[in-house]
């Protein structure tokens, strides 16, 4: 079955650092790939998602993300955070096309004024 | 508005006592699906629906039960509550059933006392 990894669990930077969050998934076949975001309280978010096609995904609020098939992973970039980027990030796989949204163990960052 | 209600936002119960958390969406969306936050696991389908009067197992069934009558609506039962089932719940509704805009509801607290 598929499985995906956060590494980080907690990350806390200063605001206007550069933010990259490790995702990694197990599964050799097609996979769909997505970052949600959880703000404090609130329901999950869908930050961006990579179906095919350029593996460079641009996504909401200045998100980016880099599917490197060789490394099975899926990294979300933001080159200077904020504040208002305080939230929990989830990963999250589809593979073959299928049902079941597969999600990461989520990163909480914190991001510090 | 598009979008995914849940009720209860909040619910304790105490251990035994048969309840529902009602999931409905007003986007015409085939497939819907249920699942559990907990810390550092992330989030895991508890079971999904495809269509009316089809569903199937996620990855932590145990204890949960579904029905999918209409297509609005997707309760999720859980006939026994115990303190292990104490979760934060979020239901989900997709298009297509294949992480294509999937929107989640604002989750319900489950405190199994």
């Amino acid at each position: 079955a598929q499985s995906v990894s956060q590494h980080n669990h907690h990350v806390i930077l200063s605001e206007a650092a550069s933010l990259e969050l490790g995702c990694n998934y197990s599964y050799g076949g097609t996979v769909n790939l997505f970052w949600y975001v959880q703000y404090p309280g609130q329901h999950l978010q869908l930050l961006l998602k990579y179906f095919s096609g350029d593996p460079l995904v641009k996504g909401i609020k200045g998100f980016e993300a880099e599917f490197i098939k060789s490394k099975f992973s899926f990294n979300l970039r933001k080159p200077s955070v904020q504040w208002s980027d305080t939230a929990e990030y989830f990963c999250a796989v589809i593979v073959n096309a299928g049902n079941m949204l597969t999600f990461g163990g989520g990163t909480r960052l914190m991001v510090k004024p | 508005e598009a979008q995914v209600t849940q009720n209860p936002r909040y619910l304790i119960t105490v251990t035994g006592k048969k309840l529902t958390v009602t999931c409905s969406q007003n986007m015409n969306h085939e497939y819907m699906s249920w699942y559990r936050q907990d810390p550092g696991l992330g989030l895991r389908q508890i079971y999904y629906s495809m269509n009316v009067e089809v569903t199937d197992k996620g990855d932590v069934p145990e204890g949960y039960k579904v029905s999918r009558k209409e297509k609005r609506n997707f309760p999720l039962i859980l006939e026994s509550p115990s303190p292990n089932q104490t979760s934060l719940y979020f239901c989900a509704s997709s298009l297509g059933g294949k992480g294509i805009g999937y929107t989640f509801g604002s989750g319900t607290r489950l405190t199994v006392v």
